[in-house]
C-alpha cells in the first residue's frame, strides 16, 4: 500500500493548457509538501500545508494554485502551463513537529509542456 | 534566511572504497535537523540518514554514517564500502521547527567498478 501516492506520473501537455497533479497520503502526517525538480536537479520547495492550512507560499507563480480539501489530499493546479513548467513535481507529506521528521515523498510526476 | 550548500556537482569513487559527500549549512536557528536523501536514476527519493542538531553522537545506519560538526556547520555523509547501486545524486537537507525543508543542489555520486 503506498505511503505518498501522485497521478498521473507523466503528463504531456501542450502551453496554454490548465492541468491539476493529484497527491494522498495514508500515514495520517499533518504536513504536505509540493517541491520541483527542475533540468538541473534542484528541489525547490513550493508549497507547504498543515492540516489544510497553507503554511508556506515560496516565490510561485499564481498560476500555481494548490488545493488541500482534507489533510491527506494536497493536489497541485496549474494554468495556462508555459514551457518552463516542465520539470519533475513531487508531493512529500511529514508529521508535524519540530521540524525533526523525514519527508515521505511520492514517485513524481514528469510534466512535459510542448 | 536558511541556506544548505554542496559544492562537489559530481564525485567518483572506486567500488568498496568508502567516499564523502560534503554539506554545510548556515541557520541561525538552534533547533534543526540534517537529511540525506538519495535519488537514483529511477527517480524516486529515498532516505538515507537524520541527525538533529542537539544529537551529541554522529548517525550511523548500515553504511552510512553522518560526520556532524557543529561548529563548522558540516554534515557530511560518509558512505564505506561503496557498492554499484550506490550511484545517485544525493541530496542533503535541512528542517526547521514549523516544518520547513530545504535541500542543496545535490551531488552525482559515480561508483567505478
Amino acid at each position: 500500500d503506498t505511503a505518498v501516492s501522485q497521478t498521473p506520473k507523466y503528463l504531456v501537455t501542450q502551453m496554454g493548457n490548465d492541468k491539476s497533479i493529484k497527491c494522498e497520503q495514508n500515514l495520517g502526517h499533518d504536513t504536505m509538501y509540493w517541491y520541483k525538480q527542475d533540468s538541473k536537479k534542484f528541489l525547490k520547495i513550493m508549497f507547504s500545508y498543515n492540516n489544510k492550512e497553507l503554511i508556506i507560499n515560496e516565490t510561485v507563480p499564481n498560476r500555481f494554485s494548490p488545493k488541500s480539501p482534507d489533510k491527506a489530499h494536497l493536489n497541485l493546479h496549474i494554468n495556462s502551463l508555459e514551457l518552463g513548467d516542465s520539470a519533475v513535481y513531487f508531493c512529500a507529506s511529514s508529521p508535524w513537529t519540530g521540524g525533526n521528521e523525514k519527508l515521505f515523498f511520492g514517485s513524481g510526476t514528469q510534466l512535459s509542456v510542448l | 534566511a536558511q541556506k544548505i550548500t554542496q559544492t562537489q556537482p559530481g564525485m567518483f569513487v572506486q567500488e568498496k572504497e568508502a567516499v564523502t559527500l560534503d554539506c554545510t549549512y548556515d541557520t541561525s536557528d538552534p533547533s534543526y535537523g540534517l537529511f540525506w536523501y538519495k535519488q537514483p536514476s529511477s527517480g524516486e527519493m529515498i532516505f538515507l540518514i537524520y541527525q538533529g542538531s542537539y544529537d551529541q553522537q554522529n548517525a550511523t545506519e548500515g553504511r552510512y554514517s553522518l560526520n556532524f560538526q557543529k561548529a563548522r556547520k558540516s554534515a557530511n555523509l560518509v558512505i564505506s564500502a561503496s557498492q554499484l547501486g550506490d550511484s545517485a545524486m544525493y541530496f542533503c537537507a535541512m528542517s526547521f521547527t514549523g516544518n520547513q525543508f530545504y535541500f542543496g543542489t545535490g551531488t552525482s555520486l559515480t561508483v567505478i567498478p
